[in-house]
């Protein structure tokens, strides 16, 4: 079993549809990564988060650090969101991300 | 503002042939960098880190290495490349030497071994 889980592995949904990205991990935390792949394969940080709720434009993440899971949201989906979106955790001691293996993401017109 | 280069950004070399990946900072000084690999269908693979200029983690043992020459310059190696070496290499960079700090991404390297 992975250390961290992802949900679903692939997600097609209509432009305008409200969109859930689920993660889930089995190790003690310091803080929860959400990044964006680029069909071309390039790497965006969009959250960084440790407890609670961020939001960025459409984007809202969410962390449940009990229950050792967390969600991405996007409001409002646009054909531009569609990409791989990727959960990484961060151990609670050193420098080492681990990966999940990502949600490929298709928003149609 | 800070930027971070990578190249080539694609390659492809016969199994055996030796590697060098190229990454470079600018606009910050002392960052912590890293070297990802991203094979076929997998998720992200730290390959080494490093926070300071040689002071390279190797954190899969493996035929690749890393050298840190300059405070902003990671370049990953290898003597002999195998099949398995391809894939899509990211370097990274941090402010702070924490999982808990965001990681900013190159563009990456494209690699194919034939």
């Amino acid at each position: 079993k992975n250390e961290v889980e992802q949900s679903p592995q692939n997600l097609t949904a209509q432009e305008g549809e409200f969109i859930t990205i689920n993660c889930s991990y089995s190790v003690g935390i310091s803080a929860l990564h959400w990044l964006q792949q680029h069909p071309g394969g390039g790497i965006v940080s969009l959250f960084m988060l440790s407890s609670g709720k961020k939001k960025h434009g459409r984007l809202i993440a969410t962390i449940n650090i009990q229950e050792k899971h967390s969600s991405l949201h996007i409001t409002a989906s646009h054909p531009r969101d569609s990409a791989v979106y990727i959960c990484a955790v961060g151990e609670t001691s050193g420098s080492r991300l681990t990966f999940g293996e990502g949600t490929q993401l298709t928003v149609n017109p | 503002s800070q930027t971070i280069h990578q190249w080539p950004a694609t390659l492809v070399q016969p199994v055996g042939s030796p590697l060098s990946l190229e990454c470079t900072v600018e606009g910050t000084s002392n960052p912590n960098l890293y070297w990802y690999r991203q094979a076929a269908g997998r998720g992200l693979q730290l390959l080494f880190y490093s926070v300071g200029i040689g002071q390279i983690s190797s954190e899969v043992p493996q035929n690749l290495s890393a050298s840190r020459p300059q405070d902003r310059q990671f370049i990953l190696s290898s003597k002999k490349l195998l099949l398995s070496d391809s894939g899509f290499y990211l370097c990274a960079w941090s402010v702070q030497p924490t999982s808990a700090d965001t990681q900013y991404f190159g563009p990456g390297t494209r690699l194919t071994v034939l």
